[in-house]
């Protein structure tokens, strides 16, 4: 059972334009929620992380948004440019695990 | 440059053979991980480590084993492979349990035929 879903499987987007990827999560007990962004032949890396007392985070062109209520939170990239086509996983942690959702591969497309 | 060294890069298998995937840190970090990264299912935890000479089970850790004799290495078993075991494995460390971040080796990709 996914603890974490991940939606969409896959994006395709102008450069220039806004990526978002989406993930959602039923256990409460969760704490942290962090993504990471994986490019081919690499481990994955990460790039940004929210706590559920916030319900937004920025950096730089990298915004997460925190939905605790509704026990979602997405990723937005701004400005999406060709140099951001990877794969993204969103990742909720409880204790000393991490649960990763199922990826979403974005490619920008000049 | 700091960081998580795992080899092989690739491995091709023989059902049924042994075989061991070696995972070195550097950054004397005190947790390991090693994760299965699978199309569609994401990167799913087999095995942990807290700290050296502890060993925990992840979500899916039938068919494998770990050891964590010292700090620094962290080795991940399949006794007898199995088609389903082909994957890409990734060995990850944090500098404690549960920290914030995770550090993640470049990966081995694993095919059992």
């Amino acid at each position: 059972q996914q603890q974490v879903k991940q939606s969409p499987q896959s994006l395709i987007v102008q450069k220039g334009g806004i990526s978002i990827i989406n993930c959602a999560y039923e256990n409460t007990a969760f704490d942290y929620f962090p993504w990471y962004q994986q490019f081919p032949g690499k481990g994955p890396a990460l790039l940004i992380a929210i706590r559920p007392d916030v319900s937004e985070k920025k950096e730089g062109r990298f915004t997460i948004s925190f939905n605790k209520s509704a026990k979602q939170f997405s990723l937005h990239i701004m400005d999406s440019q060709p140099g951001d086509s990877a794969t993204y996983f969103c990742a909720a942690r409880m204790g000393n695990q991490f649960y990763f959702g199922t990826g979403t591969s974005l490619t920008v497309i000049p | 440059i700091a960081g998580i060294t795992q080899a092989p890069t690739s491995q091709i298998l023989a059902a049924g053979r042994r075989m061991t995937l070696r995972c070195t840190q550097d950054m004397r970090h005190n947790a390991m991980y090693w994760y299965r990264q699978d199309l569609g299912l994401g990167l799913r935890l087999i095995h942990y480590s807290n700290t050296a000479g502890t060993t925990g089970k992840g979500e899916v850790p039938d068919g494998y084993s770990v050891s964590r004799a010292n700090t620094d290495d962290f080795p991940l078993t399949l006794a007898s492979a199995v088609p389903s075991q082909t994957s890409v494995y990734f060995c990850a460390s944090s500098d404690s349990p549960g920290a914030n971040v995770l550090t993640f080796g470049a990966g081995s990709r694993l095919t059992v035929l």
